[in-house]
């Protein structure tokens, strides 16, 4: 039973660029997150999916985007890249319901440049 | 912020038992409390969760205080792999609702 995956591991861009990160949930998961988690901190609530909607939203600008897609699998798209957001973009698939653990893939590493 | 406190740093002997505290004092009843831990440059990884009741899996253990105001998550014989930061955190679940990370423990098993 494959758990979250997501792709790519690592990726280079440079700033202004716009990069597009996937995510596969855990099977039978419905509901993906998306965290950022910057060097030395915990990772920080980006945004939740669930039926292919957006559901809550953390505190990050416009720049970054999202979707979920019929199969539940989801993409994290982030425009104009700035330094600052070089950091380990994880996600996470649960089932939407009450007292359903979310499951972390390994994450992307980004880095701008 | 987050709704949990925990020591920054822990040390144990390997073979030994780990107990890790956190205290949650301003806990609402619908809210359970999650244990999970993050190895260097990989995701965090889910431990346990429980709501009132003590709970056990086979990574380790969850006590909760009756109050439910603190709790400590138990491994019984730590090995040096179970060395990572340690993250408690108070979640109610569900499809619109978040994680939210405090700074957690670093628990570094000593051989």
């Amino acid at each position: 039973d494959a758990g979250v995956t997501q792709s790519p591991t690592h990726l280079i861009k440079t700033r202004g660029q716009q990069v597009t990160l996937r995510c596969s949930p855990k099977s039978g998961h419905d509901t993906v997150s998306w965290y950022q988690q910057a060097l030395g901190q915990g990772p920080q609530f980006i945004f939740q999916y669930y039926e292919e909607e957006e559901r809550q939203r953390g505190n990050f600008p416009d720049r970054f985007s999202g979707h979920q897609f019929p199969n539940y699998s989801s993409e994290l798209n982030v425009n104009a890249l700035l330094l600052g957001d070089s950091a380990l973009y994880l996600c996470a698939s649960s089932l939407g319901q009450i007292n359903s653990p979310l499951h972390f893939g390994n994450g992307t590493r980004l880095t701008v440049t | 912020d987050a709704k949990t406190t925990q020591p920054p740093s822990m040390d144990c002997a390997e073979g030994r038992a780990a107990n890790l505290p956190c205290n949650h004092s301003t806990i609402s009843g619908n809210e359970y409390v999650y244990w999970y831990r993050q190895i260097h440059s990989q995701g965090p990884q889910y431990i346990i969760h429980g709501l009132k009741n003590n709970e056990t899996n086979e990574m380790a253990s969850l006590i909760i205080t009756e109050d439910r105001k603190s709790s400590t998550l138990i491994l019984p014989h730590a090995t040096l792999r179970d060395t990572a930061v340690y993250y408690c955190i108070v979640f109610t679940g569900g499809a619109t609702n978040k994680l939210i990370f405090g700074t957690g423990t670093l628990l570094a098993v000593q051989p």
